[in-house]
């Protein structure tokens, strides 16, 4: 969707490395997602965050970590404790209150092991 | 904990076929919503079930929304080559709340 930007687009890490994926809105959405697709599977919600300086914890948030420094931007860094990590990762933003609002999703980053 | 469970995982059919899928949930829902997602792209919205028994149509679509609330279905009347992709539902647990549950995802593929 416009107005999300997610990147790189492939990136591939080596055994022990963090990385971090990048994830900017210029929706002015509060809201902001991150989820893990693996092949032929559904969305698994990592981090998510509804306000600046606030991020609360999915259901698979082990191994990864994230930031909320600016309204605009969402980055999660994947660490060397996530054993894993070969999936697509798409973010994701939200617009704030008049009820639920749809998730706007980026392109995603396919990240893969070296 | 909260699940969304989907059926069926893959279907096939003929162009010129109907196509259902189903969304089941352990527990009542706040809303529900569809996404479709083309192979290789990112999930795009399609709507979103507010009221207990809501149907919404979207041209060949229907949405349902079951009168508890646990449950969701999409139907596609005359399924067209342009229909591919995955459908997945979304759920809202919590109403306030910004964390929604993804089924699993329903993939169509629809044969010339």
């Amino acid at each position: 969707d416009g107005g999300i930007t997610q990147s790189p687009k492939y990136l591939f890490r080596k055994e022990g490395q963090n990385v971090t994926l990048s994830c900017e809105q210029n929706l002015n959405h509060d809201a902001m997602y991150w989820y893990r697709q693996d092949p032929g599977q559904g969305l698994r919600l990592i981090y998510y965050s509804q306000i600046v300086n606030d991020f609360q914890k999915g259901d698979i948030a082990e191994g990864y970590s994230v930031s909320r420094e600016k309204k605009e931007s969402f980055p999660l860094t994947v660490t060397s404790a996530q054993k894993n990590p070969t999936a697509f990762y798409l973010c994701a933003s939200k617009e704030q209150g008049r009820g639920s609002q749809p998730q706007h999703f980026g392109d995603g980053t396919r990240l893969s092991i070296l | 904990g909260q699940q969304v469970m989907q059926i069926p995982q893959y279907q096939h059919v003929q162009e010129g076929e109907d196509f259902t899928t189903y969304c089941n949930s352990s527990t009542t829902l706040s809303n529900i919503q569809w996404y479709k997602q083309r192979p290789g792209g990112h999930p795009v919205f399609l709507i979103q079930l507010v009221k207990s028994g809501e149907v919404k149509k979207q041209k060949r679509l229907t949405f349902q929304f079951g009168e508890a609330k646990k449950n969701s279905s999409l139907h596609i009347t005359a399924t067209q080559t342009t229909d591919v992709g995955t459908y997945f539902c979304a759920g809202l647990f919590t109403s306030g709340t910004y964390k929604y549950i993804f089924g699993t995802g329903t993939r169509l593929k629809v044969l010339a």
